[in-house]
């Protein structure tokens, strides 16, 4: 069975430090990694994912997410966090159908 | 172009009433996803339309809860008898040929269902 984990609930980083939100997955063979991000009030909105290639993928709104095959990971990361980064966060894996984590919020503290 | 719309985007709900809410995926889009959302929680699955094929319909809660989708495109989830916890946000999101799994997903803005 497939699975994927947010270990965070919230990740709270201060504006301009580096952000990581953390997600690890379990699969049977060789998965599609996704994350998604919900502003406030807002629907999910499509961020960054990982079909193949080079393992580091970059996505919208300066997100960058590495792929780690033996840690099984898929940790989202940006180097200077703004405050209107905050949001939940969610990371997603997809073997033979989407499987969503529980999400991480996002908090950057101006 | 046009993204996903949901309708309503609020309903209240009396505790015993049947409540339809609808989606418009994106044109060309064949997967259609349902998903309840609680209190800015995570996403549970409730239903999958594959294009032609039969519905995945492992998500859904209880047989209060039934989905179609007509001519491929817009589709209707109704929740029956309604519970109060059944209040949540109701997301919709579609993504081109299904058999392709490393599409991504659309999400329209969601149906906020509130039952008193």
């Amino acid at each position: 069975a497939q699975s994927v984990a947010q270990p965070e609930d919230q990740v709270n980083v201060a504006e301009g430090n580096p952000l990581t939100v953390k997600c690890t997955y379990s699969v049977s063979g060789n998965p599609y990694l996704f994350w998604y991000v919900q502003y406030p009030n807002r629907g999910l909105q499509f961020l960054l994912k990982y079909i193949t290639g080079d393992n580091l993928v970059k996505g919208s709104y300066g997100f960058e997410a590495e792929f780690n095959k033996s840690q099984t990971s898929f940790h989202l990361k940006k180097p200077s966090a703004l405050v209107s980064d905050s949001a939940l966060y969610f990371c997603a894996v997809s073997l033979w159908r989407i499987i969503f984590g529980k999400g991480t919020r996002l908090h950057i503290l101006p | 172009g046009a993204g996903v719309s949901q309708s309503p985007s609020n309903k209240v709900t009396e505790k015993g009433k049947d409540v339809e809410l609808r989606c418009d995926p994106i044109s060309g889009h064949t997967a259609l996803y349902w998903y309840r959302q609680s209190l800015g929680q995570g996403l549970e699955f409730l239903i999958y339309f594959q294009g032609n094929s039969a519905p995945d319909k492992s998500g859904l809660p209880s047989d209060r809860f039934s989905a179609e989708r007509t001519g491929g495109s817009v589709s209707t989830l109704t929740i029956q008898r309604t519970q109060q916890e059944d209040s949540a946000v109701y997301l919709c999101a579609s993504s081109l040929d299904p058999t392709v799994i490393s599409y991504e997903q659309y999400f329209g803005p969601g149906t906020r269902l509130t039952v008193t």
